[in-house]
């Protein structure tokens, strides 16, 4: 079952702070955060592990609240290089260890 | 840096014909992948592969569909007759483990059946 991620679009200027959500009803036991840019493969941002666990680089970091089954994304001063859709991965605690994405948020920065 | 690589960037077929699609993975790579990506939604995972076995595989995956690693470098997804809904982007991913880890993406091969 695919995680859902919200909202489905966001259009921001640059320098604004932007947070995209991602959500299982499963328990989950890693999330991962993709990009991906029009026409290109997607491109690895960050895993979290554990409950609670947070993590970023740069400017862009993310959450996992296990409990909640439940992470986000935080992209602050966004950049006209963050523009893309972003894709939430999950993992399952349970025996598949299939990646199953989220159906993207399409991020676009203006400037 | 390495990456993975796919061949062909773009194929167009007649319904009902075979393609093979390539990837040449990252070569300390142990674990690899196909996703499949329709227009405009999102990324689907069709199968995964290790040591030279399917280690999972998705709905989608079905009879149609199979996947070799016919030496040590190539790992490729056949579609034996394709359909109209099989029209997609195609993405090789490869990882170092099985898990919670990185997966390198290819840039894709976007398959086209007429």
């Amino acid at each position: 079952q695919q995680p859902v991620q919200s909202p489905q679009a966001v259009i921001l200027r640059e320098g604004e702070d932007a947070v995209i959500n991602c959500s299982s009803s499963k328990a989950l036991y890693s999330v991962h955060w993709y990009r991906q840019k029009h026409g290109e493969a997607p491109v690895f941002l960050m895993i979290l592990l554990k409950g609670g666990e947070q993590k970023g680089h740069d400017k862009i970091s993310a959450s996992f609240n296990e409990k909640k089954q439940q992470s986000s994304l935080y992209l602050t001063a966004s950049q006209l290089s963050y523009s893309g859709t972003y894709f939430c991965g999950t993992l399952g605690s349970g025996s598949a260890r299939q990646l199953t994405f989220g159906s993207g948020t399409q991020l676009t920065v203006l400037p | 840096e390495p990456e993975v690589t796919q061949t062909p960037s773009h194929q167009v077929t007649q319904m009902g014909q075979e393609v093979i699609l390539r990837c040449v993975p990252i070569s300390n790579h142990l674990y690899f992948y196909w996703y499949r990506q329709i227009l405009g939604q999102k990324v689907e995972f069709l199968v995964s592969f290790y040591n030279n076995e399917i280690s999972e595989k998705s709905e989608i995956f079905d009879d149609q569909f199979s996947v070799e690693r016919p030496d040590g470098s190539n790992f490729t997804l056949k579609i034996r007759s394709t359909k109209l809904e099989d029209s997609a982007m195609y993405f090789c991913a490869s990882s170092v483990r099985d898990g919670p880890t990185e997966a390198f993406f290819g840039q894709g091969t976007r398959l086209t059946v007429v």
